[in-house]
């Protein structure tokens, strides 16, 4: 497809299971990155990819929360033992380079992510 | 540690009327600056970006910004106001490590 992919849209989980949110990125694009939209937090960065490894980890908000990006592509966020807080709106973006730079970042669609 | 801040969390317009979104960054070098905008229930779609060269920038759908290094503002502006203009506008930069820093936002709600 032409734009940044994710799934499921909509996911709604019970407290306590875990989760699993799927980035597919633009083709040829090297940076991903994966933020959370809730209420009252705003847009909060989680972490970045460059290639398959992440450089920063700083935004993730607990243990409970892991990544992975594979072939330098597609990547899936993990939520562990899931706590109504997670509620939020997971968002992937990706773009031709990370770093400071002045590539735009393209969006996803976002996973609407409700725990119970 | 660097911040961007959106003083307006909504504003409301008439139809036809001028806009001015104000975005505030905290920054040493010159930085990189975007406006992004969310209509509801959709990604973020980017707007406009200022890397270099012309302070003033144009963008998509009629928006321009214009970036004053003095001021640390890079404000958003639109002459002409549409109602598809409502929606959530967001001012953001780029961290050392390419994460974006967004503003809280504001929200543009259009009166017919």
């Amino acid at each position: 497809g032409a734009g940044v992919s994710q799934s499921p849209s909509n996911k709604v989980t019970e407290k306590g299971k875990d989760v699993e949110l799927r980035c597919d990125p633009i083709s040829g694009h090297t940076a991903l990155y994966w933020y959370r939209q809730s209420l009252g937090q705003g847009l909060e960065f989680l972490i970045y990819f460059q290639g398959n490894s992440a450089p920063d980890k700083s935004g993730l908000p607990s243990d409970r929360f892991s990544a992975e990006r594979t072939g330098g592509s597609v990547s899936t966020l993990t939520i562990q033992r899931t706590q109504q807080e997670d509620s939020a709106v997971y968002l992937c973006a990706s773009s031709l380079g990370g770093g400071v730079t002045h590539n735009e970042q393209f969006f996803g669609p976002g996973t609407r992510l409700t725990v119970l | 540690a660097q911040s961007v801040t959106q003083p307006d969390i909504h504003i409301t317009v008439s139809e036809g009327a001028s806009l001015e979104l104000r975005c505030n960054y905290s920054y040493g070098a010159t930085p990189y600056l975007f406006w992004y905008v969310q209509s509801p229930g959709q990604g973020l779609q980017l707007l406009l970006k200022y890397f270099s060269g012309d302070t003033l920038v144009q963008g998509i759908k009629g928006f321009e910004a214009e970036f004053k290094r003095s001021q640390s503002s890079f404000n958003l502006r639109k002459p002409s106001v549409h109602w598809s203009d409502a929606a959530e506008y967001f001012c953001a930069a780029p961290s050392n490590t390419g994460k974006l820093i967004f503003g809280q936002g504001t929200t543009l709600q259009v009166k017919p």
